[in-house]
């Protein structure tokens, strides 16, 4: 299968600062990356869709300007959680979209706590 | 009614044994379908996709689709210790390029 890189794999960061997060296709080009959200023992929630080029689309009640998304090039998308605070303390993974086939492979995931 | 649904489990299976996993979904336009394995603390891992009617097989792992019945299944056969984990079904939703998920169903194979 097709290679994502995504992190950094643990980041532990204080309350207000700000962290950033990168998800890269290593052996395709991905037009289309997602970011989610997982708690522990709960399913992956989808927090955003990431389009090369374009503004990310968000899901409900996912606050666009705390989680602020950045698709450059076609194999790099970047979340940054902004002044993170202790509930923002989750599993994120990032996915990336491969071909006509609309398989997506997912990164190792980014375990974030904020103290 | 949720879009994905999985049996819930836990399901608990000894080893060598066949495993079974059903996934039923509600968006009759849906035409991709995957199955994730995600070991604990890690991120979820494709084993297998389908798009057609009928069975597809690929190693000890055997994926149905049944699109009349929106019916998905999987089935591990011999399964072993390796294969505990918690297997996520995915549905490719028909008007998007997102993926609905199932709530998982964990599975642990007794050696």
């Amino acid at each position: 299968g097709a290679v994502v890189s995504q992190h950094p794999s643990r980041v532990i960061c204080k309350s207000g600062t700000s962290v950033k997060i990168e998800c890269r296709s290593l052996d395709f080009q991905a037009t289309t990356m997602f970011w989610y959200r997982q708690f522990p023992k709960q399913s992956l929630m989808l927090m955003a869709t990431s389009n090369e080029g374009s503004k990310a689309t968000y899901e409900q009640g996912v606050e666009k300007d705390k989680f602020l998304i950045n698709h450059a090039s076609l194999t790099l998308s970047t979340l940054t959680v902004t002044s993170a605070h202790p509930e923002d303390s989750s599993f994120y993974i990032c996915s990336a979209r491969q071909g006509v086939k609309n398989i997506q492979y997912f990164g190792a995931g980014t375990r974030l706590s904020v103290l | 009614q949720k879009e994905v649904e999985q049996n819930s489990g836990p399901l608990s299976v000894p080893e060598g044994a066949i495993a079974s996993l059903n996934c039923t979904y509600s968006d009759r336009g849906s035409q991709s379908f995957f199955w994730y394995r995600q070991y604990s603390g890690k991120s979820p891992e494709l084993i297998m996709s389908i798009y057609s009617n009928g069975d597809k097989e690929d190693g000890r792992f055997t994926a149905q689709l049944n699109k009349a019945s929106q019916y998905v299944s999987l089935l591990i056969r011999d399964s072993q210790p390796s294969d505990s984990a918690t297997y996520l079904c995915a549905v490719k939703r028909s008007n998007d390029y997102k993926l609905s998920f199932g709530a998982g169903t964990t599975v642990t194979v007794r050696a």
